[in-house]
């Protein structure tokens, strides 16, 4: 089974709803972030979380919002779907430390129309 | 002025070539660097690290990184076509919170 799983994998959905985006790890990390990628723009922090208790916004927050449900568990919400927010959004754990890599999940290609 | 930038190419190297990949970065900040792998669809794996000034071989990749000019590498030798992918380039700050990445540079591998 993979260590960092996403939910769900495609989205289409329409301008004005509510989605949320589910990522699950195995890993037993603290840290956990939400990308997106856009072509050409490389992977943007959205919000991460070094633990159950501590949230931070990165790069690009605004329009987003999280839950660190569990030390195992971020989801990642748009409460109002815009069209420029369609993007292939990762989710991301890492071990602590300077050096500690990021273990990337699947991915969710999502739409908005 | 992006923190970390690629040149966004296509690269195109033939088969048994070394691929040269390039990387700068604005905050001297930054403590440690990464090299990532994409496949088009697909998420970012991880290469290699590197942190301290000097060359770091794995394989076939060497990673190079020079602090005062701001300016990571990464060779790729003997490039096989399954190295055809975009190749993501972060840099890391010190306290590790905050890894930002470059656009990436796509590598074409000829067979």
């Amino acid at each position: 089974d993979a260590d960092v799983t996403q939910t769900p994998r495609n989205r289409i959905t329409k301008t004005g709803k509510r989605i949320m985006l589910e990522c699950s790890q195995t890993k037993g990390h603290d840290r956990m972030y939400w990308y997106r990628q856009d072509p050409g723009l490389g992977l943007q922090l959205i919000y991460y979380s070094f633990d159950v208790k501590d949230i931070n916004k990165g790069e690009i927050s605004d329009g987003y919002s999280v839950s660190r449900q569990a030390q195992a568990k971020f989801s990642l919400s748009l409460e109002s779907a815009i069209p420029n927010q369609t993007a292939l959004y990762f989710c991301a754990t890492s071990e602590t430390g300077m050096v500690g890599t990021q273990y990337f999940g699947p991915g969710t290609r999502l739409t908005v129309l | 002025q992006k923190e970390v930038e690629q040149n966004s190419g296509p690269l195109s190297v033939p088969e048994g070539a070394i691929a040269s990949l390039n990387c700068t970065y604005s905050d001297r900040g930054s403590q440690s660097f990464f090299w990532y792998r994409q496949y088009s669809g697909k998420s970012p794996e991880l290469i290699m690290f590197i942190y301290s000034n000097g060359d770091k071989e794995d394989g076939r990749f060497t990673a190079q990184l020079n602090k005062a000019s701001q300016y990571v590498s990464l060779l790729i030798r003997d490039s096989q076509p399954s190295d055809s992918a975009t190749y993501l380039c972060a840099a890391r700050n010190t306290g590790g919170f905050k890894t930002i990445f470059g656009a990436g540079t796509r590598l074409f591998v000829k067979a």
